[in-house]
């Protein structure tokens, strides 16, 4: 069975902040995906990777950044974080073709 | 123009009955198409994808129209279980692992 997991369900942090999560999957795969949920938005993709070391902006990137240094793990960066990115943050993974993501269970991020 | 639009209801369907929704993408491009469904403070799980041929898993029928750019899901005898968010996917083309969601429609089925 996939697992997604991700470093934590819930996060309070301060504007100006650093924020780190963390993703984590089992099942080798290729891609990884960072998308945040707010309502009546829906799912945006901020950054993906088809590959360690490799990343390729989404549609809304700006304010973050990522790390893919091991093909398991993709880490989604806040720089300073600021209150219009309290969001609630999915990561996910798939294999190469393209084929169903698997997700994670989400961090709901709060900036105050 | 979003890319995959969708009605965001929501539907209230009593039990039993069947509902159906629609998607509709603008890039003509899109190649692959899949449905998923997102319980309420959980994350998205693949329902099903959608072949150019149409499918159908058991309850549900997905169904392409190319020449209109939509895509439909239906859902026959109805199931209070069946209470979700489903969002359409399309992807832009075969290779390109990136996938554009909609916004998803709300489902509530009463008893």
């Amino acid at each position: 069975d996939v697992k997604v997991t991700q470093s934590s369900r819930y996060l309070v942090k301060r504007t100006g902040e650093k924020v780190f999560l963390e993703c984590v999957q089992d099942m080798d795969h290729e891609n990884m995906f960072w998308y945040r949920q707010d309502p009546g938005l829906g799912l945006r993709l901020i950054y993906f990777s088809y590959d360690v070391k490799m990343k390729e902006k989404g549609d809304i990137p700006e304010g973050y950044s990522v790390s893919r240094e091991k093909k398991e793990r993709f880490s989604l960066i806040l720089e300073s974080a600021s209150t219009n990115q309290t969001s609630m943050y999915l990561c996910a993974s798939s294999r190469t073709p393209p084929a169903e993501q698997y997700f994670g269970p989400g961090t709901r991020l709060t900036v105050t | 123009r979003k890319e995959v639009e969708q009605d965001p209801g929501p539907f209230n369907v009593p039990e039993g009955a069947t509902v159906a929704f629609n998607c509709t993408y603008s890039n003509s491009a899109s190649q692959s198409f899949f449905w998923y469904r997102q319980d309420c403070r959980k994350e998205p799980k693949l329902l099903m994808s959608v072949y150019s041929s149409g499918n159908e898993d058991g309850r549900f029928t997905a169904q392409l129209n190319r020449a209109s750019q939509y895509i439909s899901l239906l859902i026959r005898d109805s199931k209070l279980s069946d209470s979700a968010t489903y969002l359409c996917v399309a992807t832009p083309n075969f290779g390109n692992e990136k996938l554009t969601f909609g916004t998803g429609t709300r489902l509530t089925i009463i008893p």
